[in-house]
């Protein structure tokens, strides 16, 4: 069964902090993405990734920077945590637009 | 500026009933639209998706239509079952050959038995 994984389901950071949210994809895809999802605004692409070492800024980028150094592992990382970071972040990789697979998402809250 | 919209925040349904999603684009240019499903405290997955080549595509009780005239895609549900309830997002194929997905703010389905 393929599989992304994100490695917590729940964070609770301090403002302030940096904060890593990690993704590995085990299914070989080339394109990984972040996205978070708020009430009432749906998901917003922050950064996305089409190859090793290779960003792109996606709606809403700013706070927020990635890393990708093996092509199974896409890292979010958020260089000081603020309040309004605090969402459900999403983890997707695909090779195709039909094969976007999620993660099961990281619940931030940032107090 | 929203590429991609879903106005209705919720839609609930009754049990064997058809419920009827609706999304609206705004770029005649975008070749592939597709649906998502999500529960809570689960990522979204992939439910049905569409070419512009076609109008309409099927998969057991869901199928999408295309109206590219009005730039406009709906998802019908038929029968409606409890097990429905979720969030449903209609998105399109945004980014060309990196298959970057712009998805709309999503309608909440509860299907009532």
């Amino acid at each position: 069964d393929v599989k992304v994984t994100q490695s917590s389901r729940y964070l609770v950071k301090r403002t302030g902090e940096k904060v890593f949210l990690e993704c590995v994809q085990d299914m070989d895809h080339e394109n990984m993405f972040w996205y978070r999802q708020d009430p009432g605004l749906g998901l917003r692409l922050i950064y996305f990734s089409y190859d090793v070492k290779m960003k792109e800024k996606g709606d809403i980028p700013e706070g927020y920077s990635v890393s990708r150094e093996k092509k199974e592992r896409f890292s979010l990382i958020l260089e000081s945590a603020s309040t309004n970071q605090t969402s459900m972040y999403l983890c997707a990789s695909s090779r195709t637009e039909i094969g976007y697979t999620f993660g099961s998402g990281t619940r931030l809250t940032v107090v | 500026d929203q590429q991609v919209k879903q106005n209705s925040p919720s839609l609930s349904v009754q049990e064997g009933r058809i419920s009827i999603l609706n999304c609206d684009y705004t770029n005649s240019m975008f070749d592939y639209f597709l649906w998502y499903k999500k529960y809570p405290a689960e990522g979204p997955t992939f439910l049905i998706s569409i070419s512009s080549i076609k109008d309409k595509n099927e998969d057991g009780r869901f199928t999408v239509f295309l109206n590219k005239s009005a730039k406009h895609l709906s998802l019908h549900i038929v029968p409606s079952q409890p097990g429905d309830s979720a969030v449903y997002f209609c998105a399109v194929n945004s980014g060309g050959s990196n298959y970057k997905l712009t998805f709309g703010k999503g309608t909440l389905l509860t299907v009532n038995p």
